[in-house]
This record gives structure tokens, C-alpha cells and sequence, in this order.
């Protein structure tokens, strides 16, 4: 059974970079059928697609995100990680993971989230 | 960028039935869209419900259909219970690549 786990600070600054980790068991994330996606959830609001992956490390942003997003690939560590920097209060949401189905263009798989929140 | 719209709520009563719609600020939603539906209780991560328009995703009742109505796509609940008092968000594919865009979900309420 495929899993994704994410994983990072729980607490970032503002104006600094929020990183976090996900990790994926069960499968290989250099399978030529599947991308890897990050979606985010502030509280009490709705989901919000960040971007998607796939294992080559073609990456595809969420156009108001773009200038702030980085989206990399690890395939030795069967992972993928996002970057977001400059961050604000407004960056404050559950992040998570998802495995992002190519030929359907749905998410099939998701990580259980993490909470991470933006405050001095 | 598009907006994708969707009922802010809706209530249904126990054994009805009721049809959540996803729709687009520009234009209509048609299959080409690959819409998905998604069902997130509280504090749990979203689960997957309807993919490619119709498709159920594994292990979901068949209670729960999806198709496009009109200019929308639909997803419609026959028979409601009380466990599917939930938030449902619809996914659209916009092309470009990868990107998709959610719409802004659904309060169910089943009373």
C-alpha cells in the first residue's frame, strides 16, 4: 500500500523559507505513470494545488505561487520536497503531500498532512 | 486565473439524495476537464471520491455518482447517511502542463 509521509518544521519566521519533505513507501516515485503534488490547506479555508513534480524533475506551479515555489526531486531517497519562501501569516495551512495520477490528472494517494505555521 | 465555483453549502436528509456542482468563472465544465471529487472530514485528509467524471475511486459506495450536468460537473449522493456530513471539493485539469485548480468546496449537511 503506497504511503506519503510529510515532514519539516512545524514553526517557520516570516520572510524566511518554509521547507518540508515528503516521503513515499509502498512504491517508487520513479514510476513513469505518476507525478507528486503539494496542496495546502489554511484553517478553516478550502485546498489550494502548490505544484507537481514529475520524477525527471519537470515541476508545473500554481501561477500565483510561481515566484515564490520550489519543487525538487530526490529519486535515490524516494522523495520530493517543497520550497516556499518569503513566507507570511497568510502561508500559515496544513501542507500536504499527494501522488497526482497522470492520465487522469487527479490525486490518488495523500499524505496525512502537516500543520505549519508562520509567526515570529 | 479561473475560478472554480461550488455551492458554499448544502443539506440533504438522511436516505435523500443531493447534487453538488462544480463550475467554471469562464466558460463550462465539460469531460476534457477530468473533473475529480474529494471528500475531507475534520482533521483528515482528503479522500479521494470521483475521478475522470465518473470514475469511482476504489472502495468508495455507489452511492456517490459523478457526471456533468449542463455546463458543470456533478456529483451527486443517492441515499445519503449521516457519515457523509463532510466537505466536498471538486478539482479541475486547466491544461498547461499539470496545472489544476480547486474549487472552493462544500459544506454538507445531513439532517
Amino acid at each position: 500500500q503506497l504511503q506519503l509521509q510529510e515532514s519539516g518544521p512545524g514553526l517557520v519566521k516570516p520572510s524566511e523559507t518554509l521547507s518540508l519533505t515528503c516521503t513515499v513507501s509502498g512504491g517508487s516515485i520513479s514510476s513513469s505513470s505518476y507525478y507528486w503534488g503539494w496542496i495546502r490547506q489554511p484553517p478553516g479555508k478550502g485546498l489550494e494545488w502548490i505544484g507537481t513534480i514529475y520524477y525527471t524533475g519537470n515541476t508545473y506551479y500554481n501561477p500565483s505561487l510561481k515566484s515564490r515555489v520550489t519543487i525538487s526531486v530526490d529519486t535515490s531517497k524516494n522523495r520530493f520536497s517543497l520550497k516556499l519562501s518569503s513566507v507570511t501569516a497568510a502561508d500559515t495551512a496544513v501542507y500536504y503531500c499527494a501522488r497526482h495520477e497522470s492520465w487522469n490528472y487527479f490525486f490518488d494517494y495523500w499524505g496525512q498532512g502537516t500543520l505549519v505555521t508562520v509567526s515570529s | 486565473q479561473t475560478v472554480v465555483t461550488q455551492e458554499p453549502s448544502f443539506s440533504v436528509s438522511p436516505g435523500g439524495t443531493v447534487t453538488l456542482t462544480c463550475g467554471l468563472s469562464s466558460g463550462s465544465v465539460s469531460t476534457s476537464y477530468y473533473p475529480s471529487w474529494y471528500q475531507q472530514t475534520p482533521g483528515q485528509a482528503p479522500r479521494t471520491l470521483i475521478y475522470s467524471t465518473n470514475t469511482r475511486s476504489s472502495g468508495v459506495p455507489d452511492r456517490f455518482s459523478g457526471s456533468i450536468l449542463g455546463n458543470k460537473a456533478a456529483l451527486t449522493i443517492t441515499g445519503a447517511q449521516a457519515e457523509d456530513e463532510s466537505d466536498y471539493y471538486c478539482v479541475v485539469y486547466m491544461g498547461s502542463g499539470f496545472s489544476v485548480v480547486f474549487g472552493g468546496g462544500t459544506k454538507l449537511t445531513v439532517l
